[in-house]
């Protein structure tokens, strides 16, 4: 079962900043923190990743909380490409925990 | 550096046949998993293959089954098709395949069961 909760859809204006939330109130401290996108039945596409820092890469921030119980993606300028289907997956260190367990995520509609 | 290939892209059968699928992961990956998207279910682990070996595996019957050779290439084979079986099957490429590695993923392909 997919140990995050996120809303099951947003909007937000071309141009603007997209903060998608994401609650994984269960996480345990070697657990990290992944959000991959899908457009239309393409491959998932990784995103960023993060254990307890706030990380960033030329897609995206990720802003972890300090009891790192939840999370934010930002895309900081969205384009009407950016629009796609959003998860936040936690990932175990060891065994089969370390495989990415999807759950419904977050359908990002970005509009002209 | 190229991404995760999948072939074939697109493939139909009828039930009772068998279906192998291959993945070519990037260059130097060493851990493949793969991966079933179908609407009801969303996306579900299948398995793990790192240096020929199976690492972890799903909740999946014994139809489902998959290797990998030494050049990291895998293939997953499933037999006595099912028409729930008709999904996309994904494959994704890790250095180690350790939590703390991205998994990219491929293409997909598209099997559909008549």
């Amino acid at each position: 079962d997919a140990k995050t909760t996120q809303p099951p859809s947003m909007d937000c204006a071309e141009g603007r900043a997209a903060n998608l939330p994401c609650n994984h109130s269960t996480i345990s401290g070697n657990e990290y923190v992944y959000w991959y996108r899908q457009i239309h039945s393409q491959g998932p596409q990784y995103i960023i990743h993060g254990l307890k820092n706030n990380e960033t890469n030329e897609m995206a921030s990720l802003i972890i909380t300090e009891d790192r119980k939840s999370s934010t993606l930002i895309l900081p300028h969205a384009t009407l490409r950016d629009t796609a289907v959003y998860y936040c997956i936690v990932r175990g260190a060891s065994g089969s925990a370390r495989q990415l367990t999807f759950g419904s995520g977050t359908q990002l509609t970005v509009l002209p | 550096k190229a991404g995760v290939t999948q072939t074939p892209r697109y493939l139909i059968k009828t039930r009772g046949q068998q279906v192998t699928l291959s993945c070519s992961p990037i260059s130097g990956h060493r851990s493949v998993s793969w991966y079933q998207q179908t609407p009801g279910q969303g996306l579900q682990f299948l398995f793990e293959y790192f240096s020929e070996t199976q690492r972890n595996k799903g909740n999946f019957p014994g139809r489902f089954s998959g290797r990998q050779f030494s050049n990291s290439r895998s293939e997953m084979n499933v037999s006595t098709l099912e028409l729930g079986d008709s999904a996309l099957y994904l494959c994704a490429s890790s250095l180690t395949g350790e939590a703390y590695n991205e998994q990219f993923f491929g293409p997909g392909t598209r099997l559909t069961v008549l």
